[in-house]
């Protein structure tokens, strides 16, 4: 069984720059959330994706936005970057009607 | 909107002591998580707690849910160097977690 996978590890941009972070689900799963994790906080919900269709939508500006596709994986894509986007973006997989989410190792992004 | 606290934010304790970590929350839900988090790492499930009364336990490490209260507790016996890390509880509402702030947990030798 393969767990949650995320790309690229680390990166880094400039402000007013554009992000496309990666994520495969685990193998079998169907729903995929994203969450920022600013530096010593908990992490925030950004949103879930279910059947290629956005899910709940936590308070972040439209210039965050998702795509899932039929295998299921995920894209976060983040416009205009600011600095206080810098963060750790964990991508979490589960199944629709289970309740457990599985945590990938996350993407490391730097805003200059 | 739900909220999520958590205390002590930061607990200094030395190995072989007990302590608690507390998780209160501001609405009602019976779906509640604890996750560890190595500096640097992601979240690594811990414990998955569903009703109200739920108690389990994982080798030094339990916890316990009572919905009534809104409140989780994650208890420490022994502590050990290993489980040095950052704690983090959260609430599932409206198909999304709500996490706490984190409990910084650093076990002195």
């Amino acid at each position: 069984e393969t767990g949650v996978t995320q790309s690229p590890t680390h990166l880094i941009k400039t402000r007013g720059q554009q992000v496309t972070l990666r994520c495969s689900s685990q193998s079998g799963h169907n729903t995929v959330s994203w969450y920022q994790q600013a530096l010593g906080q908990g992490p925030q919900f950004i949103f879930q994706y279910y059947r290629e269709e956005e899910n709940g939508r936590g308070n972040f500006p439209p210039r965050f936005s998702g795509l899932q596709f039929p295998n299921y994986s995920s894209e976060l894509n983040v416009n205009a970057l600011e600095l206080d986007d810098s963060a750790l973006y964990l991508c979490a997989s589960s199944l629709w009607d289970r309740v457990e989410q599985f945590f990938g190792p996350g993407t490391r992004l730097t805003v200059l | 909107e739900l909220k999520v606290e958590q205390n002590p934010l930061f607990l200094s304790m030395q190995e072989g002591k007990n302590y608690t970590i507390y998780c209160n929350y501001s609405t009602t839900s019976d779906r509640l998580y604890w996750y560890r988090q190595d500096p640097g790492k992601s979240l690594e499930s811990l414990f998955v707690l569903l009703s109200n009364g739920a108690v389990k336990q994982e080798g030094r490490l339990m916890a316990s849910l009572d919905t009534k209260a809104r409140l989780s507790t994650l208890h420490i016996t022994a502590a050990v160097h290993d489980l040095s890390a950052t704690y983090f509880c959260a609430v599932e509402g409206n198909e999304k977690l709500t996490f706490g702030t984190g409990t910084r947990l650093t076990i002195i030798p």
